[in-house]
């Protein structure tokens, strides 16, 4: 079966300043991998999707992230983060071909602070 | 407006009392999941289905019972309420190809003392 793990619980940023946060997955197949978003108070939303093809993808407000097969990763990147970036951040994977089964990390609290 | 809608948004039960969540799709989506979500722990799969007549257990099933009778409705019991069951419950839903994937609802917030 496959897991995510999301190192970064709770990440305490400045307005302006630059963003990573990491996801590992364990799965010895092919992966579709996601992160999801989701604001205080509201349902996740989908940020961006890798499913093929170039490594680096880029999703909605701004947020990119890269597929390093050699690592499992897929690390979530914002060049400069907003006030409105507060959220709580999840990673997910799912095999290859399937929607059954979306795995998601415990993810990672983000806090801008103005 | 399309989505998928999850009823009630807020609920208290008693220790042993029993309930359903209710979660409609409106998308003509084949898959549908249930989540619960706690703090620290991310969400973590109930049950889910691929189709009509169709369920499995996932992560975390002990406690629940679901059933698909249709496309569009995915239900989950619980049978004897827990206060391990206080949680934040989603549904999602996702076409088999999961290519714009999950849609979640908004959530049930769980209380059980």
């Amino acid at each position: 079966a496959q897991s995510v793990s999301q190192h970064n619980h709770h990440v305490i940023l400045s307005e302006a300043a630059s963003l990573e946060l990491g996801c590992n997955y364990s799965y010895g197949g092919t992966v579709n991998l996601f992160w999801y978003v989701q604001y205080p108070g509201q349902h996740l939303q989908l940020l961006l999707k890798y499913f093929s093809g170039d490594p680096l993808v880029k999703g909605i407000k701004g947020f990119e992230a890269e597929f390093i097969k050699s690592k499992f990763s897929f690390n979530l990147r914002k060049p400069s983060v907003q006030w409105s970036d507060t959220a709580e951040y999840f990673c997910a994977v799912i095999p290859t071909g399937t929607a059954s089964k979306l795995t998601f990390g415990t993810g990672t609290r983000l806090q801008v602070t103005l | 407006n399309a989505g998928v809608t999850q009823t009630p948004k807020f609920q208290v039960l008693k220790t042993g009392q029993s309930m359903t969540l209710q979660c409609a799709q409106d998308m003509n989506h084949e898959y549908m999941s249930w989540y619960r979500q706690d703090p620290g722990m991310g969400l973590r799969l109930i049950h889910y289905s691929v189709g009509a007549g169709i369920t499995d257990q996932g992560e975390v099933p002990n406690g629940y019972n679901v059933s698909r009778s249709t496309t569009e409705d995915f239900p989950l019991r619980l049978l004897s309420a827990a206060p391990s069951q206080t949680s934040v419950y989603f549904c999602a839903s996702s076409r088999q190809q999961v290519g714009r994937g999950y849609t979640f609802g908004s959530g049930t917030r769980l209380t059980v003392v």
